[in-house]
């Protein structure tokens, strides 16, 4: 589809696992950008990645989370050690450049037991 | 760090009706976008704003950028049931450099046939 993808689209670990999540922007779009949305909230602002420049990291809420952009696409959201409150929704979005709109994927339902 | 206050937090209406919703914010943002978000989906750009006191409109759906640079409104005229969802109104942090985005708390919207 022409859309942002997500996977996987809901996943559920115990916590103390590592969990990863992938994103697929759409193609051509330069920047990307993940958030976290818990319940009933607005989204959280975690990292964004331009191009080959150093990724914005000031969002991410702790040392157990890190994203990587590989080849200016693909990312992949990594949360080690998972704790119960790192239970949210963790949306991508991506723009054709930083200061264009962002269209989101429909997220990664994350639930830690 | 920047806040933004969305309101109302929930409105339950009729079909037919018109709706008002607004955010504000206590400093100054650069772009206003607002968001519709249905349940298990990513949020869906409405309509994006760039300029203080810009006034745009999409379908049913007419939003304004607030003169001090600090407010915007979205307004729904005529609602229909499909009109249920979420509604998210988000402001981009100007020294960010990009559309690094701050978002309200959502107004969730109900419409009775």
């Amino acid at each position: 589809g022409a859309g942002v993808s997500q996977s996987p689209s809901n996943k559920v670990t115990e916590k103390g696992k590592d969990v990863e999540l992938r994103c697929d922007p759409i193609s051509g779009h330069t920047a990307l950008y993940w958030y976290r949305q818990s319940l009933g909230q607005g989204l959280e602002f975690l990292i964004y990645f331009q191009g080959n420049s150093a990724p914005d990291k000031s969002g991410l809420p702790s040392d157990r989370f890190s994203a990587e952009r590989t080849g200016g696409s693909v990312s992949t959201l990594t949360i080690q050690r998972t704790q119960q409150e790192d239970s949210a929704v963790y949306l991508c979005a991506s723009s054709l450049v930083g200061n264009q709109p962002q269209h989101f994927g429909d997220g990664t339902r994350l639930s830690i037991l | 760090g920047q806040q933004l206050n969305q309101s109302p937090q929930s409105m339950f209406i009729q079909e037919g009706e018109d709706v008002s919703m607004n955010c504000t914010s206590s400093s100054i943002f650069n772009t206003w976008l607002w968001y519709k978000q249905d349940p298990g989906e990513g949020p869906v750009l409405l309509i994006a704003l760039y300029k203080a006191g810009e006034l745009t409109s999409n379908g049913r759906l007419t939003a304004q950028f607030g003169i001090t640079r600090k407010d915007s409104f979205l307004n729904i005229s005529a609602s229909i049931p499909s009109d249920v969802g979420i509604y998210f109104c988000a402001g981009s942090d100007p020294s960010g450099g990009y559309n690094k985005l701050i978002f309200g708390a959502g107004t969730r919207l109900a419409v009775h046939p």
